[in-house]
């Protein structure tokens, strides 16, 4: 059974300041997505990484994939109070369509 | 806007009863996942609908099932409902079954008592 493993759960920081989240999934897979949702709204999609090696970026944010050792990253620089979100990490399992998600990582950042 | 519409925004049901939530995809999109999301948690896939046929199912049992029309708006229904069923029910539309391109609705809030 995939498992996806997302930390921390919660992060508190200044603006200005950079920080990684950390997606960990036990299963081979070559696709892994990132999501942002805000409260009350809907999921939005972040960035889609298709391949070992891949990464992405837009505007403060970067996200990479490591097929190898199963975790992808994403990296916020010099945060900003508007990127105050839950993000989450979603592995694709191609077998029945599904998506595999973590629970999420709450950030919140303060001024 | 993603253009994807879910009604009702939020519902409130006993437990036992019967729910259908709607989604209406996004104008071109063929397929419809569903996924129940618990409070603090990720989202989990319930099935998914392309062309009118389920697709793919995930570990829901079979009082969980779906509809999808010709216009590829979809329903989720809910038979018996339990405390446990209280959740967001998302829908995201797409082309195709590939989850690269996946818009989501709003969600409906789903509270059981």
């Amino acid at each position: 059974e995939l498992k996806v493993e997302q930390n921390p759960l919660f992060l508190s920081m200044q603006e200005g300041k950079n920080y990684t989240i950390y997606c960990n999934y036990s299963t081979t897979s070559d696709r892994l997505y990132w999501y942002r949702q805000d409260p009350g709204k809907s999921l939005e999609s972040l960035f889609v990484l298709l391949s070992n090696g891949a990464v992405k970026q837009e505007g403060r944010l970067m996200a990479s994939l490591d097929t190898k050792a199963r975790l992808s990253t994403l990296h916020i620089t010099a945060a900003v109070h508007d990127l105050s979100a839950t993000y989450f990490c979603a592995v694709d399992m191609d077998s029945n369509y599904q998506l595999i998600w973590g629970a999420g990582t709450k950030l919140i950042i303060k001024p | 806007e993603t253009g994807v519409t879910q009604s009702p925004t939020h519902l409130i049901k006993t437990r036992g009863q019967q729910v259908t939530l709607r989604c209406s995809s996004q104008s071109g999109h063929n397929t419809v996942s569903w996924y129940q999301q618990a409070l603090g948690q990720g989202p989990q896939f319930i099935f998914q609908y392309y062309r009118e046929e389920e697709n793919g199912r995930g570990n829901f049992p079979p009082r969980f099932s779906g509809l999808q029309f010709p216009n590829y708006s979809s329903e989720l229904n809910v038979n018996a409902l339990e405390l446990d069923d209280s959740a967001l029910y998302l829908c995201a539309s797409s082309i195709g079954t590939g989850n690269e391109k996946l818009f989501f609705g709003s969600g409906t809030q789903l509270s059981v008592l």
